[in-house]
């Protein structure tokens, strides 16, 4: 079984500073993928970053970036130049590599709520 | 593209009654997956339809159930249901084999 554990449940920072959201994970399995997903009071669950676990190179989206370490198992993201846009709860999220037949289903972490203060 | 849509937005039931809540996914995208999501539980994993067909299922009671149709479509269904079950209910789709899943905005179910 996977479990995805964020030690964070709240977190703020001043707009244009940066934040990191700690993730880390437990599986036997060697190949996956990690997501960071943000959900805005909206409720609307909003993909913001993926990483494929056989990648060395961490992803990168504009302002968002992991660093991701297999061995430690951990997959923090970066957001840089924090905007008022980004408050939010941010869910770090794990599924098994769906290459093989019959496995779309995700595990989350407990969320992080992200305030960033004007 | 259009996202995906989830109908209705809100809901309010009693208990003992029975609900069905209806997503349609992004055009071409054959899995629908969905969660329930709580202050308590956080979000946790109900099932998975792909072709019409489940193919995972978390661990809910039987009371929860689903279906898909043929054009991908897919309902959940709730029968007599707690007030344990109020929560928020995301849908989501996916181009199998992407391992990426787009949400819907959910339906938020409240059981008086």
């Amino acid at each position: 079984a996977q479990t995805v554990t964020q030690s964070q449940p709240e977190m703020s920072v001043q707009e244009a500073e940066t934040v990191t959201l700690s993730c880390t994970y437990d599986t036997s399995e060697n190949n996956y993928y990690l997501f960071w997903y943000k959900q805005p009071p909206s409720r609307q669950m909003i993909l913001v970053i993926r990483q494929e676990a056989y990648k060395q190179q961490n992803a990168t989206e504009n302002r968002f970036s992991v660093n991701f370490q297999k061995a430690a198992k951990s997959f923090s993201l970066k957001i840089s130049d924090s905007q008022l846009g980004d408050t939010a709860m941010y869910f770090c999220a794990f599924i098994v590599s769906v290459q093989f037949f019959g496995n779309e289903k995700l595990t989350f972490g407990t969320g992080t709520r992200l305030t960033i203060i004007p | 593209k259009a996202g995906v849509t989830q109908t209705p937005r809100y809901l309010i039931k009693t208990r003992g009654q029975q609900v069905t809540l209806s997503c349609s996914p992004i055009s071409g995208h054959r899995s629908v997956s969905w969660y329930q999501q709580t202050p308590g539980q956080g979000l946790q994993f109900l099932f998975e339809y792909f072709s019409e067909t489940q193919r995972n299922k978390g661990n809910f009671p039987g009371r929860f159930s689903g279906r898909q149709f043929s054009n991908s479509r897919s309902e959940m269904n709730v029968s007599t249901l707690e007030l344990g079950d109020s929560a928020l209910y995301l849908c989501a789709s996916s181009l199998t084999g992407s391992g990426i899943q787009y949400f819907g905005a959910g339906t938020r179910l409240s059981v008086l």
